[in-house]
């Protein structure tokens, strides 16, 4: 079972460019996020689904776009690529009240 | 929205020693409180959960939680850490809706 997968897990990007992350969840969870982790910043929520054609922001959603076509898939997008989206993203799965399950992360650099 | 506040953003200990990791939090409505573990370049792992059940909650590793509505805290606590233990801590709160919360992060250090 594999949970939660991510990809790619590491990239660098030049400023402006574009790139989508993928998430995919083999656990038919219905919530799915999208996170990123700077130093000394915690966690922050970036978009967030509560089911297939569902998405809403979340706390840092400017710069990103996602969508959720399928209970399986939730890819985050990034637009124009800016220094400042150098950071760790995670992707989740949640069903109802119980903890989220997260990928081992995607490392992206934007030089 | 909800949120949660960790107190102290480095925590040092003997190994040996009680480990105490607090977090308050903030929500309008009864919360469900978690408390995850990152291990270097590694994804984040449950450690607990408080979910209106016991207000004691007992996780993996010998750690515990109490949730202490007054208080409107969830501290996390060991007796005796171990070197293993030494790791960067996340308490989050969810308001038993859609999206959940972290706080900032304790990096526990365990010395010999």
């Amino acid at each position: 079972n594999a949970g939660v997968t991510q990809t790619p897990k590491f990239r660098i990007l030049k400023i402006g460019q574009s790139m989508t992350l993928q998430c995919t969840q083999d656990m038919n969870h219905n919530y799915m996020y999208w996170y990123r982790q700077d130093p000394g910043m915690g966690l922050k929520l970036i978009y967030y689904s509560v089911g297939a054609g569902i998405t809403d922001k979340g706390e840092v959603p400017n710069g990103y776009n996602v969508s959720r076509s399928t209970t399986e898939d939730f890819p985050l997008r990034l637009e124009l690529a800016a220094p400042s989206q150098t950071s760790v993203y995670f992707c989740g799965a949640r069903q109802g009240g119980d903890t989220i399950y997260f990928g081992e992360g995607s490392w992206l650099t934007v030089v | 929205a909800q949120s949660v506040t960790q107190l102290g953003s480095h925590v040092s200990v003997s190994e040996g020693a009680l480990v105490l990791l607090r977090c308050n939090y903030s929500s309008s409505v009864p919360p469900y409180l978690f408390w995850y573990v990152q291990y270097p370049n590694q994804g984040l792992q449950l450690l607990l959960k408080y979910t209106s059940a016991a207000t004691l909650v007992k996780g993996i590793n010998g750690f515990e939680a109490e949730f202490k509505k007054s208080e409107t805290s969830f501290h996390l606590t060991k007796p005796s850490a171990h070197m293993s233990d030494a790791a960067e801590y996340f308490c989050a709160v969810s308001d038993q809706g859609n999206d959940m919360r972290f706080g900032a992060g304790t990096r526990l250090t365990v010395k010999p």
